[in-house]
């Protein structure tokens, strides 16, 4: 079964405007941890934003914020006042267990974001 | 540049030839990690090193493949015997691990082609 869910392969927004990616994870464990990553056309992937199962406060970085809903296994990441720089694929990933040291993360399918000017 | 380096950035390949590539984490990082992305889809986990000991190995690393960190700094991941399969992009990654975990941090990959 399919871990890390990205339903959106391609999104077109207007520059300035907020913009939502969804994601959605199946997992067993109480204790895991939540990524969002963007991979310009240069190929790096850049750490956005991380989400720890046991965190009660939505995670936030300057422009960014993640949607946790526990319940519904999901975490959204959101980009405020979007800019064109942010044209990317992101990819939500996801680390299991209680570990916190073993870093192996499953990746989505991600979603290509491109921003209108 | 103080980031994590991979060398080369683009390799093309004919099969059936060995290949090698090279990542140098961030200096104080004991953590390092291999992933493979293909097109349009997202990284899968290879391997990972805390200093020299290769600590887990997934399932989609062949026999072919084998990875080192000698010395517990720069990494080599060496393909033999390419297949067109193995055509993908191969990123690193590396972070610091004090009992908790750290965000890591991933280079800009290396594109392999076999032709």
């Amino acid at each position: 079964a399919q871990k890390i869910t990205q339903t959106q392969p391609g999104m077109f927004v207007q520059e300035k405007e907020a913009v939502t990616l969804d994601c959605t994870y199946d997992t067993s464990d109480q204790s895991y941890g939540l990524f969002w990553y963007k991979q310009p056309s240069s190929g790096e992937m850049i750490f956005l934003i991380y989400q720890g199962s046991y965190d009660e406060q939505n995670a936030t970085e300057g422009r960014y914020s993640l949607n946790f809903q526990k319940a519904r296994k999901s975490a959204n990441l959101v980009i405020s006042a979007s800019q064109l720089g942010d044209s990317a694929m992101y990819f939500c990933a996801m680390r299991e267990g209680a570990d916190f040291g073993n870093e192996k993360l499953t990746f989505g399918t991600g979603t290509r974001l491109t921003i209108i000017p | 540049d103080t980031g994590v380096s991979q060398d080369p950035r683009h390799k093309i390949t004919k099969r059936g030839q060995n290949v090698t590539f090279r990542c140098d984490p961030i200096s104080e990082h004991n953590r390092l990690y291999w992933y493979r992305q293909t097109l349009g889809q997202g990284p899968e986990f290879l391997t990972y090193f805390q200093n020299e000991a290769q600590l887990e190995k997934s399932r989609l690393l062949s026999d072919r493949f084998s990875a080192e960190r000698p010395k517990g700094s720069f990494s080599t991941l060496e393909i033999q015997r390419t297949e067109q399969g193995d055509s993908a992009m191969y990123l690193c990654a590396s972070s610091f691990y004090v009992g908790q975990n750290t965000e890591a941090f991933f280079g800009q990959g290396t594109r392999l082609t076999v032709v």
